[in-house]
């Protein structure tokens, strides 16, 4: 199947300061990634719809200040936590389609002290 | 807007029993997607069901989506411990909406 990989996958950082994490599609071109969030033994919530070559499409609740979406290239989206609170430590996920099939990255833990 | 909720939240069963997983939907589907996510993994997929009553098979799995096409369940025959995880169900379409999760505990 298709390949979706992160980067970082896990990162500790301070209070305040803001981190970028990477998602690739690594043999197909995805026009549409998408992030999600998951806290602990809880559900994927979905953050954010990334376009490429527009504005990402942010769900309900999402502060899109907060977390800057860029889709530079068909197979890289960038998701940046910006002044980054102990509140936002989670998972997070990025996805794209390939046809009926999300393939999802290994996902990125963030803690935030 | 949609939501597919998702019960048991979570089941301990002993290995070699069964187990199913329900998911529910207040409005008709398009489709119904399932995914497995082990401990400290990301989100596999593993089906997804688009007919009205359709039912397929993965080896010990059956899916099934309903004939209102409102509901779905997934049925592991006779578990091993290689089952354990999360186990979800999604609205799929353009955006893919999760259900909440049932965790499945299996107990060798």
């Amino acid at each position: 199947g298709a390949v979706v990989s992160q980067h970082p996958s896990w990162v500790i950082c301070k209070s305040g300061t803001s981190v970028k994490i990477e998602c690739r599609s690594l043999d197909f071109q995805a026009t549409t990634m998408f992030w999600y969030r998951q806290f602990p033994k809880q559900s994927l919530m979905l953050m954010a719809t990334s376009n490429e070559g527009s504005k990402a499409t942010y769900e309900q609740g999402v502060e899109k200040d907060k977390f800057l979406i860029n889709h530079a290239s068909l197979t890289l989206s960038t998701l940046t936590v910006t002044s980054a609170h102990p509140e936002d430590s989670s998972f997070y996920i990025c996805s794209a389609s390939a046809g009926p099939e999300q393939f999802f990255g290994p996902g990125t833990r963030l803690t935030v002290l | 807007g949609q939501q597919v909720m998702q019960i048991p939240q979570y089941q301990h069963v002993q290995e070699g029993e069964d187990f199913t997983t329900y998911c529910n939907s207040s409005t008709t589907l398009s489709n119904i997607q399932w995914y497995k996510q082990r401990p400290g993994g990301h989100p596999v997929f593993l089906i997804q069901l688009v007919k009205s009553g359709e039912v397929k098979k993965q080896k010990r799995l059956t899916f099934q989506f309903g004939e209102a096409k409102k509901n779905s369940s997934l049925h592991i025959t006779a578990t091993q411990t290689t089952d354990v995880g999360t186990y979800f169900c999604a609205q799929g379409g353009f955006k893919t909406i999760f259900g909440a999760g049932t965790r499945l505990f299996v107990k060798a």
